[in-house]
């Protein structure tokens, strides 16, 4: 079985510069996650997605932040303008998630963004 | 919102101990995770547990609902075993994306 699909796997740049990730998940998995990883710290959630709507996008900064998930399977994360602070590895990660049930979820490899 | 707590944060051992990692949390949970991560790597998902205990290997996860607390026992040791170790919750009847602890660094010396 093929695993969450992540890149790019690494980007370098500038401040004030835009970047987008892309998310490829498990084929079959209507819940999409993207958590945002700093250096020495736990992951964060950002946004989840159910299908190609939002459950919860409380924690993700929605001046600079957005992401969408168009046809409910891939997913794109866009920074725009990127601060210094954004520096971490982002994290995409999927869940089969049917109604009520709690299950597994699983991790892509990550993109770890620099920002200089 | 749930609060985990993982100790030790940073744990080096010697090839063949018995390891043990505790993670706890403050609110009521639907499930726990243990996860694992490697230097430049992805998660992968060890454990998931809403109660008792789950053994694969020589890993053993633990959780004891009542007192909001789980343990992660690594049994004869490994360098291979040395990575950071996640405990992550899942809030009982909220959205459910994770809340992650900060990682145990573990390092097991030949």
């Amino acid at each position: 079985e093929a695993g969450v699909a992540q890149s790019p796997r690494y980007k370098i740049i500038e401040k004030r510069q835009s970047v987008a990730f892309w998310c490829n998940p498990i084929s079959g998995h209507a819940t999409l996650y993207w958590y945002q990883q700093i250096l020495g710290q736990g992951p964060k959630l950002l946004i989840q997605f159910q299908n190609n709507g939002v459950v919860d996008d409380s924690q993700l900064p929605k001046d600079r932040f957005s992401a969408e998930r168009l046809k409910g399977v891939d997913s794109t994360l866009k920074i725009q303008p990127a601060k210094l602070e954004d520096s971490a590895v982002y994290l995409c990660a999927s869940s089969l998630r049917a109604a009520g049930a709690t299950t597994e979820a699983f991790f892509g490899q990550g993109t770890r963004l620099t920002v200089v | 919102k749930n609060e985990v707590e993982q100790s030790p944060q940073n744990l080096t051992a010697q090839e063949g101990e018995f390891i043990t990692i505790n993670c706890s949390y403050s609110v009521g949970i639907s499930a726990l995770h243990w996860l694992q991560q490697h230097p430049g790597g992805g998660i992968v998902s060890l454990f998931m547990l809403s109660s008792g205990k789950k053994k694969h290997g020589r890993l053993i996860a633990t959780i004891n609902i009542q007192e909001k607390h789980s343990s992660l026992h690594i049994t004869a040791s490994h360098p291979r075993d040395s990575a950071v170790y996640i405990c992550a919750v899942r809030e009982r009847g909220g959205a459910d994306g994770l809340t992650f602890g900060k990682g145990t660094h573990l390092i097991i010396q030949p």
